[in-house]
Formats: structure tokens, C-alpha cells, sequence
């Protein structure tokens, strides 16, 4: 069985602050683990993925996160926030049936 | 580039009515899934095709739920007959396979909001 826990429900920053979304993962296969945003009214676009790889993955937008295994942690970063980051972020956990997992998610206000 | 096309994006229909939500994955992806998101529950798998093939319907809420994949092009999500409660976002994704076929991320639609009154 696998879930996640994302640990703030909302994320309030100032433009040009950085922004820290935390995300604890539970897994018992080898995971994938990715970060999806999901603007208004629109689907979900996929921010980044980790794959076994590099444990720091970079993403678009200036998005990057790092995999902790000791933590089972997965937690989004940007050096500094656009007013265009305002959205709703999901961390998603992939299972090896190719089932995936969300978050309850993290909105995230950015104030001018 | 086009990526999964969903249609309608809106959908108001009394209970009772039969609904059809539709879904063009992006060409050339072998698996297809629908999910509804509710404040209440956050997003659900209700299906995934593979190679047009059903391979878990576990999420799908009851016998009033149906979903198809006549070709690799198309798929439908069906309600018969159609509750309140049914009042959601359904969305469809696509994802290539290759070798590792859990680390390709999934593509999404941008939605079909469904309101039933």
C-alpha cells in the first residue's frame, strides 16, 4: 500500500520570497514520485518526477524537489515566488500497477 | 502538440439524464484513466485502460458508472442514470510505457465539470 501526506493544506508568500511545499510519502515498492500543479479550471501539469535517479530533481518554472529516503520526504522548493505560482500543488506517488496516488493537495497564495 | 482533449468542458443536466463525458488521448500513449475530484474526496481513479483493455475498474462508484475504449483514440465515461451526487470534476490522463512503465508521468485533460441538478 502506498499514500502520501502533504502537510499544509495552504502556503501564503510574498512575491520573490521562497516557497517550501512539504510532502511525506509512504511506500513499500521502490516509488515514483512526482509534483503536479493545477492552475483554475484547468488539469493537473506535471512540475517534475523522481525516478531513482538524481535525488535532487529539477522541474519547470524554477520548481525543484528533493527525495529524502530517510524522511520518506519529497518537498517541492522555488527560490522566489511569481504571482503565477498561485495554484493548487499535488504530490503524487506511483505504485508499481501504474496506480497513482495523490495528496490532498496545498494551495498556494502568493501576495504582491 | 495536442495533448488529451476532453469534451464537453461543461455539463448541467437534471438527475435522471443520461451523461457521457469524452476523451481523445495523446497519440501514440497505451494507457488511458479517468478520475473524478470532489472538495470532499480529492481526486479518485474510477478506471484505467491498457491497449484499450480495462485493467482496473476497482475505483468506479457503482453499476450506474460505465467506461469504454472502442480504439486507442477514444474512450467514454458513462452515467446512467445520473444522481446529485455524481456533481464533480472528471478528468482523463494519458501515459506512454516504456520498460518501467511506473515512472512516465501521466498527462491530463483539462477536466469536464458535471453538475447535476
Amino acid at each position: 500500500a502506498q499514500s502520501v501526506t502533504q502537510l499544509d493544506s495552504h502556503v501564503s508568500v510574498s512575491e520573490g520570497t521562497p516557497v517550501l511545499l512539504r510532502c511525506n510519502y509512504s511506500s513499500s515498492y521502490s516509488p515514483s514520485l512526482f509534483w503536479y500543479v493545477q492552475h483554475p479550471n484547468k488539469g493537473l501539469q506535471l512540475l517534475l518526477k523522481y525516478t531513482s535517479a538524481a535525488t535532487l530533481v529539477k522541474g519547470i518554472n524554477g520548481f525543484e524537489a528533493e527525495f529524502k529516503k530517510s524522511e520518506t520526504s519529497f518537498h517541492l522548493t522555488k527560490p522566489s515566488a511569481h504571482m503565477s505560482d498561485a495554484a493548487e500543488y499535488f504530490c503524487v506517488v506511483s505504485d508499481e500497477n501504474y496506480k497513482l496516488s495523490f495528496g490532498a493537495g496545498t494551495t498556494v497564495t502568493v501576495r504582491a | 502538440d495536442a495533448g488529451v482533449i476532453q469534451s464537453p468542458r461543461h455539463e448541467v443536466t437534471e438527475m435522471g439524464q443520461e451523461v457521457t463525458l469524452r476523451c481523445k488521448p495523446i497519440s501514440g500513449h497505451d494507457y488511458l484513466f479517468w478520475y473524478r475530484q470532489t472538495m470532499m474526496r480529492g481526486l479518485e481513479l474510477l478506471i484505467y485502460f491498457n491497449n484499450n483493455v480495462p485493467i482496473d475498474d476497482s475505483g468506479m462508484p457503482e453499476d450506474r458508472f460505465s467506461a469504454k475504449m472502442p480504439n486507442a483514440s477514444f474512450s467514454t465515461l458513462k452515467i446512467q442514470p445520473s444522481e446529485p451526487r455524481d456533481s464533480a470534476v472528471y478528468f482523463c490522463a494519458s501515459s506512454p510505457s516504456t520498460g518501467q512503465f511506473s515512472n512516465q508521468p501521466q498527462h491530463f485533460g483539462d477536466g469536464t465539470r458535471l453538475s447535476i441538478l
